[in-house]
């Protein structure tokens, strides 16, 4: 089945600073890729996604870009906010599945 | 417009008992999930509706698990005879079309915790 590799945390940054957290899965044909947030107090949100290879997702000044060859979809963001504060979800949805499998998340911490 | 909403948002029940989770999707979704999300980890699938049909309940961990959308909007989620390792959030999402992978909009969760 299907299955996602996601960088573990917790990451502490300070603001401004480079973000990457790294995303690989492993999926027959051709999933479509989420990243999921989840701030604090909050249910989870779509942050973006990509459906095909190489496409690029993007959203709130992420993103992440569908690499087929290397089976990853790594978050990026080139200035981080205090507000990004959050966990971050990796999420594979296998080609004619519906069912999202996710990693098991990125506790980002910013601070000022 | 409203959101994904569940009921209650927090549930405490004794060992043995058994508990009913409410999920109310967006009008009109035709695509509802249930996960459930153990503390610390992702969340993990545990069965599929469309419309009122149940297309996969692969996830389910065990018989004691059993859910249902009778008339193909609400959904419920029950667990019987409870134990102490059903204690985590659960989840529902909803999605507006079937066939096609579509954004997942996720409900604010039921936190269980079994006594």
């Amino acid at each position: 089945g299907n299955s996602v590799t996601q960088m573990e945390g917790p990451v502490t940054l300070s603001e401004e600073a480079f973000l990457t957290i790294n995303c690989t899965y492993t999926a027959t044909g051709y999933p479509s890729l989420f990243w999921y947030v989840q701030y604090p107090g909050e249910g989870l949100q779509l942050l973006l996604k990509a459906t095909k290879a190489d496409d690029k997702g993007s959203n709130k000044g992420f993103e992440a870009t569908y690499r087929k060859e290397t089976t990853s979809f790594h978050l990026e963001k080139g200035s981080v906010q205090v507000s990004d504060s959050a966990v971050y979800f990796c999420a594979p949805q296998g080609q004619g599945a519906q069912k999202l499998v996710f990693g098991q998340g990125t506790r980002l911490t910013i601070n000022p | 417009g409203a959101g994904v909403s569940q009921s209650p948002r927090y549930k405490v029940a004794k060992r043995g008992q058994d508990v009913a989770l409410r999920c109310d999707p967006i009008s009109g979704h035709v695509s509802l999930f249930w996960y459930q999300q153990a503390l610390g980890q992702g969340p993990e699938f545990l069965t599929y509706f469309q419309n009122e049909a149940q297309l996969d309940k692969s996830g389910l961990p065990s018989d004691r698990f059993f859910a249902e959308r009778p008339e193909g909007s609400v959904s419920t989620l029950k667990i019987q005879r409870t134990q102490q390792e059903d204690s985590a959030v659960y989840l529902c999402a909803s999605s507006s079309r079937p066939g096609i992978r579509d954004t997942q909009y996720f409900g604010p969760g039921t936190r269980l915790t079994v006594l």
